[in-house]
């Protein structure tokens, strides 16, 4: 079974500061990697994933993160937070050949980071 | 191209009620999956249909139920509702099978 970790369920970064959020996950395999961000009261949006290729991944809204397989890592970075990066920040990832090769769409979530932006 | 779609966004039912959430996909997605969101237990996948059948369901009781019809909306039911039942449902469509999932807003369900 897959699980993923998010080390820091709170992080709090001051405006124009780097902004990392991690991320390990434990798959007998790689698997497929996510990030997504629900601000209050919505649905989940998907910032970016790692599927194959390249591992550094840019996303959207100047997110980006990099799959180490030795590491089993996939840690979210932004080079300058701005204010309205503030919402809480999901890794997940979804294994074509967990139970059997019939997870298909199924994506297990970590818990969760909520990012704070001081101005 | 719309979203996802979420009816409704909000619910209060009583405890042993019963609740029917429904989820209109993306134009063209055969995908439906269901989560449920609450703050102790965090995201939780509930089940997932592509072309009518479901193919992986979570550790949920079977109260829980959904289907999907042959226009790819699908609905979830809850019987018997419970307390503990309380939370985000969040609905997720993709064009097929571990593709981009695109979630909709949610039903917020409260049980009292």
């Amino acid at each position: 079974a897959q699980s993923v970790t998010q080390l820091g369920s709170h992080v709090s970064v001051s405006e124009g500061a780097l902004v990392l959020l991690r991320c390990n996950y434990s798959s007998s395999v790689p698997p497929y990697l996510f990030w997504y961000v629900q601000y209050p009261n919505q649905g989940l949006q998907l910032l970016l994933k790692y599927t194959t290729g390249a591992t550094l991944v840019k996303g959207i809204n100047g997110f980006e993160a990099e799959f180490k397989k030795s590491e089993t890592s996939f840690h979210l970075t932004k080079p300058s937070a701005h204010m309205s990066d503030a919402a809480e920040y999901f890794c997940a990832v979804s294994d074509p050949n967990d139970a059997g090769g019939t997870s298909y769409g199924k994506l297990t979530f970590g818990q969760g980071t909520i990012l704070t932006v001081h101005p | 191209k719309a979203g996802v779609t979420q009816t409704p966004r909000y619910l209060i039912k009583t405890r042993g009620q019963q609740v029917t959430l429904s989820c209109s996909p993306i134009s063209g997605h055969r995908s439906v999956s269901w989560y449920q969101q609450t703050p102790g237990q965090g995201l939780q996948f509930l089940f997932e249909y592509f072309s009518e059948t479901q193919r992986n369901k979570g550790n949920f009781p079977g109260r829980f139920s959904g289907r999907q019809f042959s226009n790819s909306r699908s609905e979830m039911n809850v019987s018997t509702l419970e307390l503990g039942d309380s939370a985000l449902y969040l609905c997720a469509s993709s064009l097929l099978p571990n593709t981009e999932a695109f979630f909709g807003q949610g039903t917020r369900l409260t049980v009292v």
